[in-house]
């Protein structure tokens, strides 16, 4: 069993739009979350972390996090079409260098 | 320079061949990893270098192998290719306090005949 789940599989968002990503972990042992992005044909690269309950912002990005569902999200504000990419949400238990990875969430934004 | 390298970028092996990826990065990290990734499929973690000491998991113990002759190298051996292997082999490194900030290779793209 995936230990990692994102949902949408997929998302089409208009160009200036709201993009929610969302990321559970089956693992009660998972104290870190992750999101990386991939564009078409790159490597994945981190996009933010988040290891506090709550939220945290860094430009048009958010993340936010419950610990106690082991639940987090991410949401892209005024979606721009180079943020059209794979976004993939990984796991890690607390001073745990092995991230565990979900399928990831699809980005589209549609001029 | 944040740049972690991979070779080949493309590998055609037959069934049954030994398969050597390889991985090289210069920023001095302490861990090395190596992932499958598959389409539509998660990224799968194959292996981890700490240092000197090998991390890997449980049900890919017996089909890979590695070696990190050095901090900035490391490999990844198939002995025995299957078909199952085919997949793109995914290098990343991360180090100092920053543990789950990955860097990733290009990837090295496995295709098994």
């Amino acid at each position: 069993q995936q230990k990692v789940q994102q949902s949408p599989e997929s998302l089409i968002v208009p160009e200036g739009g709201m993009a929610s990503l969302n990321c559970t972990s089956s693992d009660r042992n998972v104290d870190y979350f992750w999101w990386y992005r991939q564009h078409s044909g790159k490597s994945p690269k981190m996009l933010m972390s988040i290891f506090s309950n709550g939220e945290k912002e860094e430009g048009r990005f958010t993340v936010h996090l419950n610990k106690a569902s082991l639940h987090t999200s991410l949401h892209i504000r005024d979606s721009q079409p180079s943020d059209s990419a794979l976004y993939l949400c990984a796991a890690s238990m607390q001073g745990g260098r092995a991230l565990i990875f979900g399928t990831g969430t699809t980005v589209s934004v549609s001029p | 320079d944040t740049t972690v390298k991979q070779n080949p970028r493309y590998k055609l092996a037959r069934v049954g061949k030994p398969v050597n990826l390889i991985c090289s990065q210069t920023m001095n990290h302490d861990t090395m990893y190596w992932y499958q990734k598959k389409p539509n499929q998660a990224p799968k973690l194959l292996l981890f270098y700490y240092d000197k000491i090998l991390n890997r998991e449980a049900d890919t113990f017996e089909k890979f192998q590695s070696s990190r002759p050095n901090n900035s190298f490391c490999s990844l051996y198939i002995g025995s290719a299957g078909l199952e292997y085919s997949a793109m082999y995914l290098c990343a490194s991360s180090g100092g306090s920053n543990t789950g900030q990955l860097y990733f290779g290009e990837g090295s793209k496995l295709t098994v005949l």
